[in-house]
């Protein structure tokens, strides 16, 4: 069964610095990749994906991040952070089982707090 | 353009009383999945379906059961609620095409479960 760790809970960074969350799954082939953002109150929306190809992808908001097949890490960035980023941040990967279902599983978050 | 469709947002139980949770979509996903959201645990999957009268289990089923008879919906029941269920449940669906290219899951807006 695949995993995902986030292991930063939570991290402070002052508006208009960079920002990198990291994030590191466990799953037996190349599997499909996410971030997603959820403000508070809110439910989940997508930030960016990934399923094949260029190993850096674009996604809203300003936001990118890069497969690391050798690392097993689908990291998170920005080069520069607004007050309106802060937001809970989740990475999911999601793989398809031996039956044909497909699973979605999510890290635990990190909670980005902006310093004005 | 509605997406994912929660009812109710909001609910306050009496231990052991019941009551269910349902979730519309109308992208005419094949799947459709439900997750309890707790402090510091990220998104767990409790049920989830890959098709019209079709359910599983997914990480956390226990206290719960789904029915899938409309592809459209997917509902969530609590037979006998106990305080343990005081959650927040996001309701997801995704699509398979035929490449396996496209299967971001989109969100409903979340219920917040109280029981006491």
């Amino acid at each position: 069964a695949q995993s995902v760790t986030q292991p930063d809970i939570h991290i402070t960074v002052s508006e208009g610095a960079s920002l990198e969350l990291r994030c590191n799954y466990s799953y037996g082939a190349t599997p499909y990749l996410f971030w997603y953002v959820q403000s508070p109150g809110q439910g989940l929306q997508l930030l960016l994906k990934y399923f094949s190809g260029d190993t850096l992808v674009q996604g809203i908001k300003g936001f990118e991040a890069e497969f690391k097949r050798s690392q097993s890490s689908f990291n998170l960035r920005k080069p520069s952070v607004h007050w309106s980023d802060a937001a809970e941040y989740f990475c999911a990967v999601g793989a398809y089982s031996g039956a044909g279902s497909y699973q979605l599983t999510f890290g635990k978050g990190t909670k980005l707090s902006v310093i004005p | 353009n509605a997406g994912v469709t929660q009812t109710p947002k909001f609910r306050v139980l009496k231990t052991g009383q019941s009551m269910t949770l349902l979730c519309a979509q109308d992208m005419n996903h094949e799947y459709m999945y439900w997750y309890r959201q707790d402090p510091g645990m990220g998104l767990r999957l409790i049920h989830y379906s890959v098709g019209e009268g079709t359910t599983a289990k997914g990480e956390v089923p226990d206290g719960y059961n789904v029915s899938r008879l409309k592809k459209q919906n997917f509902l969530l029941g609590l037979e006998s609620a106990a305080p343990s269920q005081t959650s927040v449940y996001f309701c997801a669906s995704s699509t398979l095409d035929r490449l396996f290219l496209n299967t971001e899951a989109f969100f409903g807006q979340g219920t917040r479960l109280t029981v006491v």
